[in-house]
C-alpha cells in the first residue's frame, strides 16, 4: 500500500462546477496535510494545508480533513479553466516528522 | 520575495558522468531538500538537509549524494550517471519541519 494514494486523473469537470479531489493516507498518525498545486512544466507550489479534522476555506478553495477514515479532499469551488493542472497530495506521516511523503498527484482539466 | 534557484533548467550528460545540480535559497530556511519527479510516481525524496553539514537519506539516496557546506546551498550529486537517472530533479526548501515548502523550477536531466 502507497503512504499516501491518489487516483491519477484526469479528472474533467465543466466551468463553473465544483471540482472534487481525493486522497488517503496509510500513517494513522500523520498530523499535517498539504495541496500543491503544479502547472505542467512549472514546480509546486502550496494551496492548502489542513491539520485539523473538518474543512477549511480559503476562497473557493475547502481542504477537508478526516483522521478518522485517512481520507483528506480538495474542493475547488466554481472550477475556472486555470485551475487546469495536477494537483499533490502531500502528508507529514508520525513515523517520520522530518519527511513530506507526496502522492503521484491527479491531474484536472476544466473544460470551458 | 522568496526564492529557491536551481542552476539549469535543462541538462543533458552521457553515462558515466558525474553530475552537479545546484540549489540557492535566499530565505535563510534551515531545511532543503532534494526530489525527484516521475510520471505516474509523483516526487519522491533523495536527500534532505536541516543545517550546514547536516544531511539524511530520504527514500532513494541511492546513486546521489549531498553537499551542504553554506545554509542558503544545498548541491546534489550524481557520482556516475545512468540512464535511470534521467528525470526531473527539485530542490525545495523550508523554514521548519512540516512548514510549507518553496520549490525552485526544476532540472530536467537526460542521460544518454
Amino acid at each position: 500500500q502507497k503512504e499516501v494514494e491518489q487516483n491519477s486523473g484526469p479528472l474533467s469537470v465543466p466551468e463553473g462546477a465544483i471540482a472534487s479531489l481525493n486522497c488517503t493516507y496509510s500513517d494513522r498518525g500523520s498530523q499535517s496535510f498539504f495541496w500543491y498545486r503544479q502547472y505542467s512544466g512549472k514546480s509546486p507550489e502550496l494551496i492548502m494545508f489542513i491539520y485539523s479534522n473538518g474543512d477549511k476555506e480559503d476562497g473557493r478553495f475547502t481542504a477537508q480533513l478526516n483522521k478518522a477514515s485517512q481520507y483528506v479532499s480538495l474542493l475547488i469551488r466554481d472550477s475556472q479553466p486555470s485551475d487546469s493542472a495536477t494537483y499533490l497530495c502531500a502528508v507529514l506521516p508520525y513515523s517520520s516528522a522530518s519527511k513530506i511523503i507526496f502522492g503521484s498527484g491527479t491531474r484536472l482539466s476544466i473544460r470551458p | 520575495d522568496v526564492k529557491v534557484t536551481q542552476s539549469s533548467r535543462y541538462l543533458v550528460k552521457r553515462t558515466g558522468e558525474k553530475v552537479f545540480l545546484e540549489c540557492v535559497q535566499d530565505m535563510d530556511h534551515e531545511n532543503m531538500f532534494w526530489y525527484r519527479q516521475d510520471p505516474g510516481l509523483g516526487l519522491r525524496l533523495i536527500y534532505f538537509s536541516y543545517d550546514v553539514k547536516m544531511k539524511e537519506k530520504g527514500d532513494i539516496p541511492e546513486g546521489y549524494s549531498v553537499s551542504r557546506e553554506k545554509k542558503e546551498r544545498f548541491s546534489l550529486i550524481l557520482e556516475s550517471a545512468s540512464t535511470n537517472q534521467t528525470s526531473m530533479y527539485l530542490c525545495a526548501s523550508s523554514a521548519g519541519w512540516g512548514e510549507k515548502l518553496f520549490f525552485g523550477s526544476g532540472t530536467q536531466l537526460s542521460v544518454l
